[in-house]
């Protein structure tokens, strides 16, 4: 059983929705990620948030919003996505710096 | 030149026999490195952090060789359960870890 929550499993979305993917962990973790992976493809970081604070930004395309509401709690929220940004989406979380990161079980999104 | 590589596979093993991965970074300041599993439409699950003195975790057992910043991953007695894409991950940065593209093992029975 993985220790970090992923909600909902699977979304699928029109290009005008407007939705958001949520995660949460309570292994005491300073630092939560966002990931975008892409079939036969490694993750690739979006963004890190460290002691509730956003710290890197991937050059992220602004339709994609995080929000840290506490050290338990990662949100991304979604709006007016395009079909290229369909992929599973991985909430990650680590006690920072050069540790290892836990992965969540991911949200399948689809954007018609 | 990539900062993770390793061989895409795939690698068609028996049950039982030993298979070796391996991998290579390009950045010297790496800090942390690890191996990760991940099955087919699953999340990359930590398999094994990788220290300079070897470490052994039960069949599998990992390698880092800085000086020529090589890192293996040896499974003996492989099971069919083993089956699933492996990633070597570096971290030289806080907080970002570097995949490798990983390397696919299918165990036959």
């Amino acid at each position: 059983d993985t220790e970090v929550t992923q909600t909902p499993k699977h979304l699928v979305m029109g290009m005008t929705n407007k939705k958001s993917l949520k995660c949460e962990q309570h292994m005491g973790h300073r630092a939560m990620y966002w990931y975008k992976q892409k079939a036969k493809k490694p993750p690739e970081l979006m963004f890190v948030y460290s002691y509730e604070k956003l710290s890197i930004n991937e050059s992220v395309p602004s339709r994609f919003s995080p929000e840290c509401p506490n050290s338990s709690l990662l949100n991304l929220h979604l709006h007016a996505l395009q079909p290229e940004d369909s992929a599973l989406y991985l909430c990650a979380s680590s006690q920072g710096g050069f540790a290892p990161q836990h992965f969540g079980d991911g949200t399948r999104l689809s954007i018609l | 030149r990539k900062e993770v590589e390793q061989d895409p596979g795939p690698f068609n093993v028996p049950e039982g026999a030993t298979v070796a991965f391996n991998c290579t970074y390009s950045n010297s300041a790496s800090q942390s490195f690890f191996w990760y599993r991940q099955d087919c439409r699953k999340e990359p699950k930590l398999l094994m952090s990788v220290y300079s003195s070897g470490n052994e975790d039960g069949r599998f057992t990992a390698q880092l060789n800085r000086a020529s910043q090589y890192i293996s991953l040896l499974i003996r007695d492989s099971k069919l359960s083993d089956s699933a894409t492996y990633l070597c991950v570096v971290c030289y940065n806080t907080d970002k870890l570097i995949f490798g593209t990983g390397t696919r093992l299918q165990v036959f029975p």
